[in-house]
């Protein structure tokens, strides 16, 4: 089965631009997530979706971070307006349900976003 | 609130060595537990992970973890390392309830020695 999807996988914009990253999860995977590993750190969680609906948003900046899941199976990041302390690696994984703490997370190969 | 602890941010073995990756964590009750790797340019990929029964888990590549509960641990090995095992390798946990997020460790790069 084919993997996550992410594009695209290096961006670099100048600080107070706006970006998007685009994911698309393994087919049939209720749960889609996105993640920022910032160099030296550990992926921390941004946002969870539910098919269409956030379970978790409660460490996205929402000033300036939004996403969206309008049709259950695709999803975008936005950032608007970037800083400098957005420079990171955007993860997007998937999980069959979510439902369970058993249940596995498939990564996507990430977005390397440099502002400048 | 459940943490998770790798010691040492850098790990180098010689090639053929024993391998061993730290994780603790901080729980009030046993998590799921689960290690992934990630090599340059790419995305996370399960190795292993712990859920319920046997402790000592075996994964992808060789690789192995043992959780003890007694000494919140849940340590990676692999008994003899290969060029190739060169990544950063992440611990997690996920919560037992609830949204069932994962926590990530800091992460430890592990360096093979021809």
């Amino acid at each position: 089965e084919a993997g996550v999807a992410q594009s695209p996988r290096y961006k670099i914009i100048e600080k107070r631009q706006s970006v998007a990253f685009w994911c698309n999860p393994i087919s049939g995977h209720a749960t889609l997530y996105w993640y920022q590993q910032i160099l030296g750190q550990g992926p921390k969680l941004l946002i969870q979706f539910q098919n269409n609906g956030v379970v978790d948003d409660s460490q996205l900046p929402k000033d300036r971070f939004s996403a969206e899941r309008l049709k259950g199976v695709d999803s975008t990041l936005k950032i608007q307006p970037a800083k400098l302390e957005d420079s990171a690696v955007y993860l997007c994984a998937s999980s069959r349900t979510g439902l369970a703490g058993t249940d596995t997370q498939y990564f996507g190969p990430g977005t390397r976003l440099t502002v400048l | 609130a459940q943490s998770v602890t790798q010691l040492g941010s850098h790990v180098s073995v010689s090639e053929g060595a024993l391998v061993l990756l730290r994780c603790n964590y901080s729980s009030s009750v046993p998590p799921y537990l689960f290690w992934y790797v990630q090599y340059p340019n790419q995305g996370l990929q399960l190795l292993l992970k712990y859920t319920t029964g046997a402790t000592l888990v075996k994964g992808i590549n060789g690789f192995e973890a043992e959780f003890k509960k007694s000494e919140t641990s849940f340590h990676l090995t692999k008994p003899s390392a290969h060029m190739s095992d060169a990544a950063e390798y992440f611990c997690a946990v996920s919560t037992t309830s609830g949204t069932y997020k994962y926590i990530f460790g800091t992460g430890t790069r592990l360096k093979v020695l021809a």
